[in-house]
């Protein structure tokens, strides 16, 4: 049984530039979360989507976004990016009937120069 | 906005001790989650805690949810190399506009020397 999936594993910057993050979910899930973790700290949550909407939102700015598709499966964008931005990006499945448990991926490492 | 404040922020222990940490919040939760999270790995699901005062055990590994809804505390009996991490506390609010959002605590640091 496949677990949470995310690519790529690690990525280089440029300020300014635009970033790409792919996630699968762990097999039957129907719900996908992203976090952005800096270095020292605890996840923080920039958004969850379900059938490919987003339901709720943290406290980050418009420049990121989201989208699902029909297979589950998730991306997050991020415009303009900041050196601040530099971070270990999560994804994490549920069921929309268990949102409270949130089986993570291993991250991508986005470093921003 | 929500925050958990998790203690101690490290521990070194000796190989067979105990160990506790805890999370307090300022608002109430409806689930609490334990994760231990590994150096270039994503945060691995311990336990998870539905109910106030309820006590779950998972191997060496022991939680509970605050009376309060306010506190959790995770419990390590005779520790191993391998529970090395980081461990982060989590809360979920499943009411009003925070529902699907988990809040971590800055994670508790835990090193054990053989």
């Amino acid at each position: 049984d496949a677990g949470v999936t995310q690519s790529p594993t690690h990525l280089i910057k440029t300020r300014g530039q635009q970033v790409t993050l792919r996630c699968s979910p762990k097999s039957g899930h129907d719900t996908v979360s992203w976090y952005q973790q800096a270095l020292g700290q605890g996840p923080q949550f920039i958004f969850q989507y379900y059938e490919e909407e987003e339901r709720q939102r943290g406290n980050f700015p418009d420049r990121f976004s989201g989208h699902q598709f029909p297979n589950y499966s998730s991306e997050l964008n991020v415009n303009a990016l900041l050196l601040g931005d530099s971070a270990l990006y999560l994804c994490a499945s549920s069921l929309i009937t268990a949102t409270y448990e949130q089986y993570f991926g291993p991250g991508t490492r986005l470093t921003v120069t | 906005g929500q925050q958990l404040n998790q203690s101690p922020q490290s521990m070194f222990i000796q190989e067979g001790e105990d160990v506790s940490m805890n999370c307090t919040s300022s608002s109430i939760f409806n689930t609490w989650l334990w994760y231990k999270q590994e150096p270039g790995e994503g945060p691995v699901l311990l336990i998870a805690l539905y109910k106030a005062g309820e006590l779950t055990s998972n191997g060496r590994l022991t939680a509970q949810f605050g009376i309060t809804r306010k506190d959790s505390f995770l419990n390590i009996s005779a520790s191993i190399p391998s529970d090395v991490g980081i461990y982060f506390c989590a809360g979920q609010d499943a009411g009003g506009t925070s529902y699907g959002k988990l809040t971590f605590g800055q994670g508790t640091i835990l090193t054990v020397h053989p």
